[in-house]
């Protein structure tokens, strides 16, 4: 396994454009985060899933913003009408763990993938 | 929900000495906190966990230390080196919520 996987590593794009990013996460990780960050912050939570399922959404994720994980495997994290304020890094993670709630001993180490880049002009 | 502060400033050291960056917190006290260091066009890497029940963590060069009382850890990266030189971002979670909080990080610069 080579990690998690995100692509494109890069896109530009026109406003009001939709764009779609992927992320593949390390095969054997239950769980898979999206996070977003601009110039000089950290990442912010967007989303994330246990599995296939969606099970929380921050605030920051606009009707326009739609994730998916169909099989409990790869994910797509898809803008639509873009805006100039959705430029940033968008970031995937994985981690293992074995209960939907809670925090187990030994997990919850998030391993990133290299990001998107997204520039909307 | 949380707010976590690093030091925006820029930290500058010298080759050989000891960085130690600064990790605040406020509301609730995590359950354990996580330091991750990330290049740029990169994503973060992570690099140490710290439970709430303990004091200190080391690996290798580096050592973490939690204070719960303060709300505050430390980073630090003993005998630093120009390959050292990095954003180093500090993330909680908290008992019962399955996301993570990250701070904004600090820019650290190992001058040879």
């Amino acid at each position: 396994d080579t990690g998690v996987s995100q692509d494109p590593r890069h896109k530009i794009t026109k406003r009001g454009q939709n764009v779609t990013f992927r992320c593949d996460p390390i095969s054997e990780h239950n769980r898979l985060y999206w996070y977003r960050q601009t110039l000089g912050q950290g990442p912010e939570f967007l989303t994330y899933f246990q599995n296939e399922a969606q099970l929380e959404k921050s605030r920051l994720l606009s009707d326009r913003f739609s994730a998916e994980r169909p099989k409990g495997s790869f994910s797509t994290l898809e803008i639509q009408r873009t805006e100039q304020g959705d430029s940033a890094m968008y970031l995937c993670a994985s981690s293992l763990e074995g209960t939907r709630t809670g925090i187990l001993s030994g997990a919850n180490v998030l391993t990133f993938g290299a990001g998107s880049r997204l520039t909307v002009l | 929900s949380q707010k976590i502060e690093q030091n925006s400033e820029a930290l500058n050291i010298q080759e050989g000495k000891t960085a130690t960056l600064t990790c605040n917190y406020t509301n609730y006290s995590p359950a354990y906190l996580q330091w991750y260091r990330q290049d740029p066009g990169r994503g973060p890497v992570f690099l140490l966990l710290i439970r709430e029940n303990e004091k200190e963590k080391r690996k290798e060069r580096l050592k973490v230390t939690f204070d719960t009382t303060l709300k505050q850890s430390l980073f630090h990266i003993t005998a630093s080196q120009p390959a050292d030189s990095a954003t180093y971002l500090c993330a909680l979670r908290q008992y019962n919520f399955n996301k993570f909080y990250f701070g904004s990080g600090t820019k650290l610069n190992v001058k040879p």
